[in-house]
């Protein structure tokens, strides 16, 4: 079983939409969250960290779920710039970070 | 101010030559890390330094990979005898501490033939 598991997609949604995407981590001493976003042919760029109460920020929603070993991410009234792919990334108590092997979203006019 | 900086930004070579890639730090970062990110293939953790200390060097693939980092800045990772399977884009990142958020540079794409 991989450490960091998520849905590769494609997510093709129009405009507006709401789009989660759930990502699954088997390491239960994880310490850290977080969901980077990656555009083709780029390097990933932090987009949030994922506390354990929940956070937001503008249309992006974080939440993790510590039971049952996962987080979230929801975009609210996607935006054509919010194509790109989505990383979710793990840290453990040893401060190796692992990531998942993302999940692309497409956001059509 | 400048972020992380990779060179060279591609490479090509042959098999069974030895290649070495180059990572500057955001100036002021103690941490640096290396990953490998296969075609379609999420992040593959390598190493990472605090400062120049490696605490573990087990996400290295083989013995073919090392890596060391000198005076608390720059880093490079040499792949020795390289073979097509470690084809990939090596990218660098840093953090001001370990625990804190890493910023990642362009990459390296390493095309071995």
């Amino acid at each position: 079983r991989k450490e960091v598991e998520q849905d590769p997609g494609p997510f093709n949604v129009p405009e507006g939409a709401t789009v989660a995407f759930n990502c699954t981590y088997s390491n239960s001493a994880s310490q850290s969250f977080f969901w980077y976003r990656q555009d083709c042919r780029k390097e990933p760029k932090l987009l949030m960290s994922v506390y354990s109460s929940g956070n937001e920020d503008g249309r992006f929603t974080a939440q993790l779920n510590r039971a049952s070993q996962y987080i979230s991410l929801l975009i609210r009234d996607s935006k054509l710039s919010d194509s790109a792919t989505y990383l979710c990334v793990v840290k453990d108590n040893n401060n190796d970070m692992r990531f998942g092997a993302g999940t692309r979203l497409t956001v059509k006019p | 101010g400048a972020g992380v900086s990779q060179s060279p930004s591609n490479k090509v070579t042959e098999k069974g030559k030895d290649v070495e890639l180059r990572c500057d730090p955001i100036s002021g970062h103690t941490a640096l890390y290396w990953y490998r990110q296969s075609l379609g293939q999420g992040l593959e953790f390598l190493i990472y330094f605090q400062g120049n200390s490696a605490p573990d060097k087990s996400g290295l693939p083989s013995d073919r990979f090392s890596a060391e980092r000198t005076g608390g800045s720059v880093s490079t990772l040499t792949i020795q005898r390289t073979q097509q399977e470690d084809s990939a884009v090596y990218l660098c990142a840093s953090s001001f501490l370990v625990q804190e958020t890493q910023y990642f540079g362009p990459g390296t794409r390493l095309l071995v033939l």
